[in-house]
């Protein structure tokens, strides 16, 4: 099993710009997360998705879109993308209650 | 709002001391996890605390549970330079088994030196 893909690994925009982030699992998961990390932060949570079909905002949901494709893949969409949306983006999934299994992660620069 | 705080923030120890890192919770959660993340890698999940008292170790870390002081505890014993990570606690905000996301305390960057 790969456990929790994402693609790109890393990317350069330039503002405005608009790109998709996907992350994909192959553990038969039912709840998917985003996430995005900034120096001397913690973990923050942008959209997740319960199930299939179905998505919420976490708590920094402004400037991101999101669309769960199917059970196995969580995409993120920046649709103009910022300075201030350069961070390093994660990926989760979890069955049920149990704990979260995070993707490699991909490094977004906006110039 | 649920906030997550851990702390030290920064920590240097040498190998063979033994130290405990902190996580404090504001709202009512029987739910904790601890994760790992080396330098430019993803989350390790190391434990999950699912109730008032829950104590799990795994080697030379040891993590503990108090839902009444809403109060995770990190022991690191006899500390090696394998350990040398940032250490993350994360909280659900509701412990009934759904899939809301997590929130994190900001880490605790842990250096052990020789």
């Amino acid at each position: 099993n790969a456990g929790v893909t994402q693609t790109p690994k890393f990317q350069v925009l330039k503002t405005g710009q608009s790109m998709t982030l996907q992350c994909a699992q192959d553990m038969n998961h039912n709840s998917m997360y985003w996430y995005r990390q900034d120096p001397g932060m913690g973990l923050r949570l942008i959209y997740y998705s319960a199930s299939e079909g179905t998505t919420d905002k976490g708590e920094v949901p402004n400037g991101y879109n999101v669309s769960r494709l199917n059970k196995r893949e969580f995409s993120l969409r920046l649709e103009s993308a910022a300075p201030s949306q350069t961070s390093v983006y994660f990926c989760a999934s979890r069955h049920r209650a149990y704990e979260q299994y995070f993707g490699p992660g991909t490094r977004l620069t906006v110039t | 709002e649920l906030k997550v705080e851990q702390n030290p923030l920064f920590l240097s120890m040498q190998e063979g001391k033994n130290y405990t890192i902190y996580c404090n919770y504001s709202t009512t959660s029987d739910r904790l996890y601890w994760y790992r993340q080396d330098p430019g890698k993803s989350l390790e999940s190391l434990f999950v605390l699912l109730s008032n008292g829950a104590v799990k170790q795994e080697g030379r870390l040891m993590a503990s549970l108090d839902t009444k002081a809403r109060l995770s505890t990190l022991h690191i014993t006899a500390a090696v330079h394998d350990l040398s990570a940032t250490y993350f606690c994360a909280v659900e905000l509701h412990s009934g088994g759904g899939a809301d996301g997590l929130t994190f305390g900001k880490g605790t960057h842990l250096i052990i030196q020789p």
